[in-house]
């Protein structure tokens, strides 16, 4: 079993729509979580850390479940330029060792 | 500030032959990372460092050393290239990786052939 799995994709979705994204993670020690960005055959970026109590950054939405070792995202309003792939990831120890899911492929559509 | 470079960012290379990929940062940061990146695979580490003259094994090291001589360079090696080290490399960064709000910055990758 992979760490952290996501959904592979692709989410294909008309602009204006609402998306979300899922991910679990195995390792129950895991102290971290955020979603990166990745658009194609580019550098991943950080979109936004992931808080227990669940957080908010514009139409981005992060919410974490420890007990059920479960991380997901939501974008509500898609646009365009929303179209990439989306990483969830996660550290387990003060290394500060980023542990990847294999990302989930997002395409908005006009 | 450049933030996370890598150089080159293309190779190609024969089976056999060895190369070092550089990273650099001009963040000051302690930490810094190496990753490849596969098709359907993420990514996974392969070696990272906490500080200056520091190494640490990672996910996939098999094949590859690193060297931290300098805080602000990374070197990644390949001493006898094998296609399946055919990947995108990437290098990252961070201050301070622990807790809530740690980011790592990446560099913009190197493409790596091996025939």
């Amino acid at each position: 079993r992979k760490e952290v799995e996501q959904d592979p994709g692709p989410f294909n979705v008309p602009e204006g729509a609402t998306v979300a994204f899922n991910c679990t993670y195995s390792n129950s020690a895991s102290q971290s979580f955020f979603w990166y960005r990745q658009d194609c055959r580019k550098e991943p970026k950080l979109l936004m850390s992931v808080y227990s109590s669940g957080n908010e950054d514009g139409r981005f939405t992060a919410q974490l479940n420890r007990a059920s070792q479960y991380i997901s995202l939501l974008i509500r309003d898609s646009k365009l330029s929303d179209s990439a792939t989306y990483l969830c990831v996660v550290t387990q120890d003060q290394g500060g060792k980023l542990i990847f899911g294999q990302g989930t492929e997002l395409s908005v559509k006009p | 500030n450049a933030g996370v470079t890598q150089t080159p960012k293309f190779r190609v290379l024969k089976t056999g032959q060895s190369m070092t990929l550089l990273c650099a940062q001009d963040m000051n940061h302690e930490y810094m990372y190496w990753y490849r990146q596969d098709p359907g695979m993420g990514l996974r580490l392969i070696h990272y460092s906490v500080g200056e003259g520091t190494t640490a094994k990672g996910e996939v090291p098999d094949g590859y050393n690193v060297s931290r001589l300098k805080k602000q360079n990374f070197l990644l090696g390949l001493e006898s290239a094998a296609p399946s080290q055919t990947s995108v490399y990437f290098c990252a960064s961070s201050y301070n990786p622990g807790g809530v709000g740690n980011e790592q910055f990446f560099g913009p990758g190197t493409r790596l052939t091996v025939l």
